[in-house]
């Protein structure tokens, strides 16, 4: 089957440490895309890749950290240095168009 | 940047009923999408529509892009239409990002 996989589903963190969230996609899509989505509200822009080894900050990644070493996967990092890391992750991908698709995200608590 | 908001905030509907969710954006876009967000978190795409009408169902949308503005009717509504409703558009020039209104909140009841 094509399409996004995030893993782990439930994350728990120790103040302090870093955890790294996985995102794959088999749909051969060029872009990528982290979201973060607080309790009530709508999603905002960590991070994006639009090509293999390449990626800018989007409006709130102060204390986040990616790579994309393969088009297929596209790891978001939330460190120690994330004052609020709590939240719901997801990650999307986008082929030529610019409809983007969704992965079922990763809920972080911080413990 | 560009600014979403969507109305109304919340909506309760008994089963059967028509319901039209608002979505307005503050500058040119060149990508609207309209999701649903089901319980378990999963954003299910309904509509890619920068601009013009389409349907789906018991779904359609509705975008008048020089008005700055998209509608969602939902017809015959379900319990299984229940959940968020999101909005997210992206600015010409800046396709690749989303930027998402914060939603309505519909429950359909029996």
């Amino acid at each position: 089957d094509g399409g996004i996989t995030q893993s782990p589903k439930y994350l728990f963190r120790k103040e302090g440490q870093n955890v790294t969230l996985s995102c794959e996609q088999n749909l051969n899509h060029d872009a990528m895309y982290w979201y973060r989505q607080d309790p009530g509200q709508g999603l905002r822009l960590i991070y994006y890749s639009q090509i293999v080894n390449d990626f800018q900050k989007g409006d709130i990644a102060e204390g986040y950290s990616v790579s994309r070493e393969k088009k297929e996967s596209f790891p978001l990092t939330v460190t120690s240095a994330q004052k609020n890391p709590t939240a719901f992750y997801l990650c999307a991908s986008r082929y030529a168009g610019n409809e983007q698709f969704f992965g079922p995200g990763t809920r972080l608590t911080v413990l | 940047g560009i600014q979403v908001e969507q109305s109304p905030p919340d909506l309760i509907l008994q089963e059967g009923a028509n319901s039209t969710l608002r979505c307005n954006f503050s500058d040119s876009v060149n990508n609207l999408q309209w999701f649903h967000q089901n319980p378990w978190g999963q954003l299910i795409n309904l509509f890619y529509i920068p601009s013009g009408t389409k349907q789906n169902g018991r779904l359609s949308a509705t975008t008048v892009a020089t008005e700055r503005y998209s509608l969602l009717y939902i017809s015959s509504s379900q319990t299984t239409d229940s959940g968020v409703y999101f909005c997210a558009v992206a600015n010409t020039g800046t396709a690749s990002k989303l930027t998402f209104g914060t939603g309505t909140r519909l429950q359909v009841t029996l």
